[in-house]
């Protein structure tokens, strides 16, 4: 595809319900990240894959959260038992690699709001 | 710990002025700085990329300054359009292990007609 697509755009969930959020990389990029957006905390790091390897998970801010990618290309995150805090906007965005050119594209993010 | 300021939060010029939107970044050990641009309610867009061996970066009426070892970069806008309104982000990516960026808290930029 031409960028990073992310899907849904918009999620409403109540709290203690379990969401997905899927991104699709743009083709050939090795390279995923997860980034969240909330009012007042500004963009922060959740999650990086890299090709085959083992993701760096350190951003994640709780156990309730996961991210998986299959065949090294589309990539969900997985938020269980939201929490009203867990409202932001997820940005996924992708780079061809991890060497210290990467420069990341970012998708248009999915706007999370848990009631 | 990385940390990343952006000065100031909001700016309201009018159209045709040049400006400068300002970021600092508190360890200087960087691989490379890039400025976002994003739009109410959208992603973001990358703008320029500098590596921490350039010292400037240039894309048409922007032009972007790297001082690594004083740990700041500006972004220099030329001749401002109302279409450049927009929240101005800049993001470090720091020297080893580590892949993901660190980002400043942002610009909000108004260029009035």
């Amino acid at each position: 595809g031409a960028g990073v697509s992310q899907s849904p755009s918009n999620k409403v969930t109540e709290k203690g319900k379990d969401v997905e959020l899927r991104c699709d990389p743009i083709s050939g990029h090795t390279a995923l990240y997860w980034y969240r957006q909330s009012l007042g905390q500004g963009l922060e790091f959740l999650i990086y894959f890299q090709g085959n390897s083992a993701p760096d998970k350190s951003g994640l801010p709780s156990d309730r959260f996961s991210a998986e990618r299959t065949g090294g290309s589309v990539s969900t995150l997985t938020i269980q038992r939201t929490q009203q805090e867990d409202s932001a906007v997820y940005l996924c965005a992708s780079s061809t690699s991890a060497g210290t050119l990467n420069e990341q594209f970012f998708g248009p993010g999915t706007r999370l709001t848990v009631l | 710990k990385q940390e990343v300021t952006q000065i100031p939060a909001a700016l309201s010029v009018p159209e045709g002025e040049n400006l400068v939107l300002n970021c600092s970044f508190t360890d200087s050990a960087i691989y490379n700085l890039q400025w976002f641009r994003q739009d109410p309610g959208k992603g973001l867009t990358s703008l320029l990329l500098i590596q921490s061996s350039q010292r400037e970066q240039t894309s048409g009426r922007l032009n972007a300054s790297l001082d690594k070892s004083s740990g700041r970069s500006t972004l220099y806008i030329a001749a401002s359009q109302p279409g450049d309104s927009a929240t101005y982000l800049c993001a470090v990516r720091v020297s080893g292990s580590a892949r993901q960026l660190t980002f400043g808290s942002g610009t909000q930029l108004t260029v009035l007609p």
